[in-house]
């Protein structure tokens, strides 16, 4: 049964706090991204991988990091620097640069108080 | 880089009757264009995509079309049905990155 999975589905946090969204592949998928959603902005991209060991910032990267260190895993810090970090984050991946179709997971809705 | 336009933010339709999502981008090297949908609580799924060799491709009851000329594309959605009712993202490859818009939620009425 092949897909990406992001767990924990919903995740609370205390502000001030860092955590970590995860994020597998078992598509053999060479690219990995990170999206931010919010009500009416639709989809922005936080950090997107292109191979493993290498990751780039997308348009709104301040306050996250990444890593890459297996091609089926890309997880996502969310650290206390990002000012308003309660939203939907949505993990994709897709072949790599021959096809720019995404494949998305089901995605975290992270909370903040 | 890349923006991506796209009307109406809200679209409510009869069922049965057909619905029709709007989308313009801004850079003219652009040359692949997917629609997603998004049902609530869950991530989006690609239904159609298209690139710029083409004008338009159907899928059953969908079909995109595209006019590279005025830079913008539309997803019609014919014969509606309560399924349909989601959010709906089109999209544009810039910058070897996929640039979203903010998304239509289609509301399909009995």
């Amino acid at each position: 049964d092949g897909g990406i999975t992001q767990s924990p589905k919903y995740l609370f946090r205390k502000e001030g706090q860092n955590v970590t969204l995860s994020c597998e592949q078992n598509l053999n998928h060479d690219a990995m991204y990170w999206y931010r959603q919010d009500p009416g902005q639709g989809l922005r991209l936080i950090y997107y991988s292109q191979i493993v060991n290498d990751f780039q910032k997308g348009d709104i990267a301040e306050g996250y990091s990444v890593s890459r260190e297996k091609k089926e895993s890309f997880p996502l810090t969310v650290t206390s620097a990002q000012k308003n970090p309660t939203a939907f984050y949505l993990c994709a991946s897709s072949i790599g640069r021959s096809s720019y179709e995404q494949y998305f997971g089901p995605g975290t809705r992270l909370t903040v108080t | 880089g890349e923006n991506v336009e796209q009307h109406p933010s809200t679209l409510s339709v009869q069922e049965g009757d057909s619905a029709v999502i709007k989308c313009t981008y801004s850079d003219s090297a652009s040359n692949y264009f997917p629609w997603y949908k998004q049902e609530l609580g869950k991530g989006p799924q690609l239904i159609i995509d298209i690139r710029s060799n083409v004008g338009e491709k159907k899928d059953q009851r969908i079909a995109v079309t595209l006019n590279k000329t005025a830079k913008h594309f539309s997803l019609h959605i014919t014969e509606t049905q309560p399924e349909d009712s989601a959010v709906y993202f089109c999209a544009a490859l810039g910058d070897d990155k996929i640039i979203f818009g903010k998304g239509t939620r289609l509301h399909i009425l009995p």
